[in-house]
């Protein structure tokens, strides 16, 4: 089956540092990648889509200064959390879209804790 | 607006059946999804449904009715591993997935 990575599983920051945080499609080619957040008992919160070669399209509400995505190939979409603060502090999970429109695979999330 | 409405908690049983509903109001319908989710990570693919009926997997079941906008997740024979947040996910005519909050299942002994 397809899968997808993250990389950092957790990471720990400074408030005010950057953070990125990559995103994989390690067995087949994701022209679409999305990024949610989901904060404690709460659902996710699509942040952004992204889309090999153009530029990501931000859901209402999400700073695109703040958070910088890339999707430079096929098979990788970075997310970078620009000058981090605690309230950014959260659970990123990144999906990549499959051949069919109606697959969706997700990564294993990344920890984000900002001190 | 798009709205996914599914219950906040459930109790059940091990060993028991337990039925998780899930309404939907969204622009466009490309299919229902059903995740599970444990604390701390990522979503795993249950069960899809996009035309009406019920589809079998092994303890898992879904079912989907179109007209009334309404589908749930069956899960049998409750096992302790079975706790875990149930997210139900609608496609939209954009292929974008609205999420559901999430209905957390506490199994008990």
């Amino acid at each position: 089956g397809a899968v997808v990575s993250q990389h950092p599983s957790r990471v720990i920051c400074k408030s005010g540092t950057s953070v990125k945080i990559e995103c994989r499609s390690l067995d087949f080619q994701a022209t679409t990648m999305f990024w949610y957040r989901q904060f404690p008992k709460q659902s996710l919160m699509l942040m952004a889509t992204s889309n090999e070669g153009s530029k990501a399209t931000y859901e209402q509400g999400v700073e695109k200064d703040k958070f910088l995505i890339n999707h430079a190939s096929l098979t990788l979409s970075t997310l970078t959390v620009t000058s981090a603060h605690p309230e950014d502090s959260s659970f990123y999970i990144c999906s990549a879209r499959g051949q069919a429109d109606n697959e969706q695979f997700f990564g294993p999330g990344t920890r984000l804790t900002v001190l | 607006g798009q709205n996914i409405d599914q219950p906040t908690e459930m109790t059940a049983t091990e060993g028991a059946i337990v039925q998780i509903n899930c309404t939907y109001q969204t622009s466009g319908f490309n299919g229902l999804f059903w995740y599970q989710q444990h604390a701390g990570e990522a979503p795993t693919f249950l069960s899809y449904n996009v035309l009406d009926g019920l589809e079998e997997k092994g303890r898992f079941s879904s079912f989907l009715s179109r007209s009334k906008g309404y589908s749930y997740l069956l899960l049998k024979e409750l096992q302790m591993k079975d706790s875990a947040s149930y997210l139900c996910a609608v496609m939209d005519s954009n292929y974008q997935l609205i999420w559901g909050a999430g209905t957390k299942l506490i199994i008990k002994p």
